[in-house]
C-alpha cells in the first residue's frame, strides 16, 4: 500500500518564524523523498529532495528524514509571506525499480502573515 | 532540470468527447509521468509512459479511458476519452531529468460540460 499522509492544515505562522511541515509514509524501505510548493492555480514546483542516507539544507529550507518513524519533515526558517502556498510531500516507493514513480500526500496549506 | 511544454493549457469540452493533451520536453527522458489533480485535491498518478513500450497504469485507471502515446524520448500524449463531468481536473505531465528531481508541466485545466 502506497500511502503518503500529511496534515492538511492550514498552518499559520508569523513572518520570520519557523514553519514545520511533516509527512508520513507507509513503506519503511522507501529511499527518496520530495517536497514541492504549489501556489494556487500553478503547477507544483520542486523545493528539494533527499535520499534515505541523510538530511539536506538549502538556504532557508531543511528536509529531515526519520526512517525509524517513517516521516519526513520540511523546515522553513525566516518564513516570508511569499512562502504562503500548499506544500506537497511525495515519496518514491519503487525500490530496486527503474520506474521511479512519485506518490503524493494531500498537501499542507501554509499561511505566513506579516 | 528539463523544461516541459504542455498544451492545451485549458479546454472546455462536451461530455462524450475526447481530448488529447501533449507534453514536449526539451531533453531526452526515459520516463514520463501523467498525473491528475482534482479540485482541491493532491496529485494522483495516472500512468507512466516509457518510450517503446506500453504505458503502465495505476490502479483505477485504464488504457481505454486514458490512452497514452510515447513515440520518442521527448514527447508524450494523454487522451481523456468519452469524457464526463467527473473528468474535470488539471492534468499534468512530469519528468525526472538525470536525477535532478521531478519537474512538472504547466498543466491542462479541463472542464467537461
Amino acid at each position: 500500500q502506497k500511502e503518503v499522509e500529511q496534515n492538511s492544515g492550514p498552518l499559520s505562522v508569523p513572518e520570520g518564524a519557523i514553519a514545520s511541515l511533516n509527512c508520513t509514509y507507509s513503506d519503511r524501505g522507501s529511499q527518496s523523498f520530495f517536497w514541492y510548493r504549489q501556489y494556487s492555480g500553478k503547477s507544483p514546483e520542486l523545493i528539494m529532495f533527499i535520499y534515505s542516507n541523510g538530511d539536506k539544507e538549502d538556504g532557508r529550507f531543511t528536509a529531515q528524514l526519520n526512517k525509524a518513524s517513517q516521516y519526513v519533515s520540511l523546515l522553513i526558517r525566516d518564513s516570508q509571506p511569499s512562502d504562503s502556498a500548499t506544500y506537497l510531500c511525495a515519496v518514491n516507493f519503487d525500490r530496486g525499480s527503474t520506474l521511479g514513480r512519485l506518490y503524493f500526500g494531500r498537501g499542507t496549506q501554509l499561511t505566513v502573515w506579516p | 532540470s528539463a523544461v516541459i511544454s504542455q498544451k492545451p493549457s485549458r479546454d472546455i469540452c462536451q461530455r462524450g468527447t475526447s481530448l488529447t493533451i501533449q507534453c514536449q520536453v526539451d531533453s531526452q527522458v526515459t520516463m514520463m509521468f501523467w498525473y491528475r489533480q482534482q479540485p482541491g485535491q493532491s496529485l494522483t498518478l495516472i500512468a507512466t509512459a516509457n518510450q517503446g513500450s506500453e504505458a503502465t497504469y495505476e490502479s483505477g485507471f485504464v488504457i481505454d479511458k486514458f490512452p497514452i502515446s510515447r513515440p520518442n524520448l521527448t514527447f508524450s500524449t494523454l487522451t481523456v476519452s468519452n469524457m464526463s463531468p467527473e473528468d474535470s481536473s488539471i492534468y499534468l505531465c512530469s519528468v525526472d531529468f538525470q536525477g535532478g528531481g521531478y519537474t512538472f508541466g504547466s498543466g491542462t485545466r479541463l472542464t467537461v460540460v
